[in-house]
């Protein structure tokens, strides 16, 4: 099974700043996938992240809130961007591999 | 919007009692129904992928079973013990070249020594 890292493990930010995390795989993978998990909440797919194409996003989130990049087929990161306390959650990063997805530690990150 | 429906959303049992939880989602576009195991710190953990409507599968302790035309899912966890306090996810997949996940809200298992 894939091996995902994530980077950093957790952070705690300043509003108005923004945050890249950076997400590695041990394997050569076409789609990798962000999500988030805000408090109370589920798991929410923020978007897909395919090598060489543009990122697809997700009804609620906006390229210009959440960039992504996707430079070669085992890294991506997540920028979050101009943070507010709603932003406080955890992020993941996850790919998938003979019908299963497989997840990243997560990003623990809390905006005040 | 899928909806994807899990419940309880919290629960509570005794070392060596047997519990089960339940989720429900869209009975039509079916590819597939993930469960995982999601401990505190830790990677979601995959538990099963079930495609097949009556599919049942066991991993140690813990078995789901599967019914898409009906569009429900249970997880079931026998003889529970303090290792198998975590969220347990359900996940739905529907057919199409995208495939990602909608995720349930979750049930938080807690099992007291």
């Amino acid at each position: 099974s894939a091996v995902i890292s994530q980077k950093p493990s957790r952070d705690i930010c300043q509003r108005g700043t923004s945050l890249t995390i950076q997400c590695q795989v041990d394997s050569q993978v076409t789609m990798m996938f962000w999500y988030r998990q805000q408090p109370g909440q589920s798991l929410t797919l923020i978007a897909t992240a395919n090598q060489g194409s543009e990122a697809t996003y997700e009804s609620g989130f906006v390229i210009d809130k959440f960039p992504i990049s996707r430079p070669n087929l085992t890294f991506s990161t997540l920028t979050v961007s101009n943070m507010s306390p709603e932003d406080s959650s955890i992020y993941l990063c996850s790919v998938e591999e003979t019908q299963k997805q497989f997840f990243g530690p997560g990003t623990r990150l809390t905006v005040l | 919007i899928l909806n994807v429906e899990q419940s309880p959303q919290s629960l509570h049992v005794q070392e060596g009692d047997s519990t089960n939880f339940t989720c429900s989602f869209p009975s039509s576009n079916f590819y597939a129904l993930h469960w995982y195991r999601w401990e505190t710190a830790k990677s979601p953990e995959a538990l099963f992928v079930m495609t097949l409507n009556g599919d049942e599968k066991k991993k140690g302790r813990i078995s789901a079973t599967l019914n898409t035309k009906e569009g429900y899912s249970y997880l079931y966890i026998k003889g529970s013990q303090p290792e198998d306090s975590a969220t347990y996810l359900c996940a739905f997949q529907a057919s199409g070249s995208a495939r990602q996940l909608t995720f349930g809200s979750g049930t938080q298992l807690t099992v007291l020594p």
